[in-house]
């Protein structure tokens, strides 16, 4: 969905580094989500916002931080990355207004590959 | 634990056929019940969901058929095309929670061949 972008869509970096995974969105929409995709696995929440005050930790939290910057804008970081955490990336949101909340509005994802 | 398991994992049916996908659930709290369609290279996107209020819900080709007794809801797509071709998640979520516990199966890459 181009209302909900993700940058970069491609990342390689080594373990240890620091990396920011960034979700812009242009729907108004007050709750944002990331999520981790993997093969077999499906998709696992990592951590959620309802709105700029209020973080959530997720399923798989550990080793994750995020940072909601505006109404917008909702980062992931990877403090110190290891290869485990080699995986798609996925942002989403949806809208707390809704007459159905639940449909979530998912970005293109990141691929981030830890060496 | 795997709260929303699906099978199978992946399915190949031929052009004009039925096909099918299975979730199984744990949580008895679950009353929402989503199927999301993912591309290649594209985020998933929601294709049709249902409430347990009804065992059955079709919109177009795609049919979700849900047994509360049983807990399980499967994805029906009939007269199925190459179009269809994709990766199928299965979610299930509590509405006191609303969306942030949207749980999801482990997906089907679904093929569709001529």
């Amino acid at each position: 969905d181009a209302d909900v972008t993700q940058t970069p869509r491609n990342r390689i970096t080594k373990t240890g580094k620091r990396i920011m995974l960034e979700c812009s969105q242009t729907k108004g929409h007050d709750r944002m989500y990331w999520y981790r995709q993997d093969p077999g696995l499906g998709l696992r929440l990592i951590y959620y916002s309802f709105d700029v005050k209020d973080i959530n930790k997720g399923e798989i939290s550990d080793g994750y931080s995020v940072s909601r910057q505006a109404q917008a804008k909702f980062s992931l970081s990877l403090e110190s990355a290891i290869p485990n955490q080699t995986a798609l990336y996925f942002c989403a949101t949806s809208d707390a207004l809704a007459e159905v909340t639940d449909t979530q509005y998912f970005g293109p994802g990141t691929r981030l590959t830890v060496l | 634990q795997q709260q929303v398991k699906q099978s199978p994992q992946s399915l190949i049916v031929q052009k004009g056929g039925i096909s099918i996908i299975n979730c199984a659930y744990e949580n008895t709290a679950f009353d929402y019940f989503p199927w999301y369609q993912q591309f290649p290279g594209k985020g998933p996107a929601l294709l049709i969901a249902i409430r347990p209020d009804v065992s059955e819900k079709k919109e177009g080709r795609f049919t979700i058929s849900f047994n509360k007794s049983a807990k399980q809801f499967s994805l029906h797509i009939m007269d199925s095309q190459p179009g269809d071709s994709a990766t199928y998640f299965c979610a299930a979520t509590e509405a006191n929670f609303g969306n942030e516990k949207l749980t999801f199966g482990t997906g089907t890459r679904l093929t569709i061949i001529p």
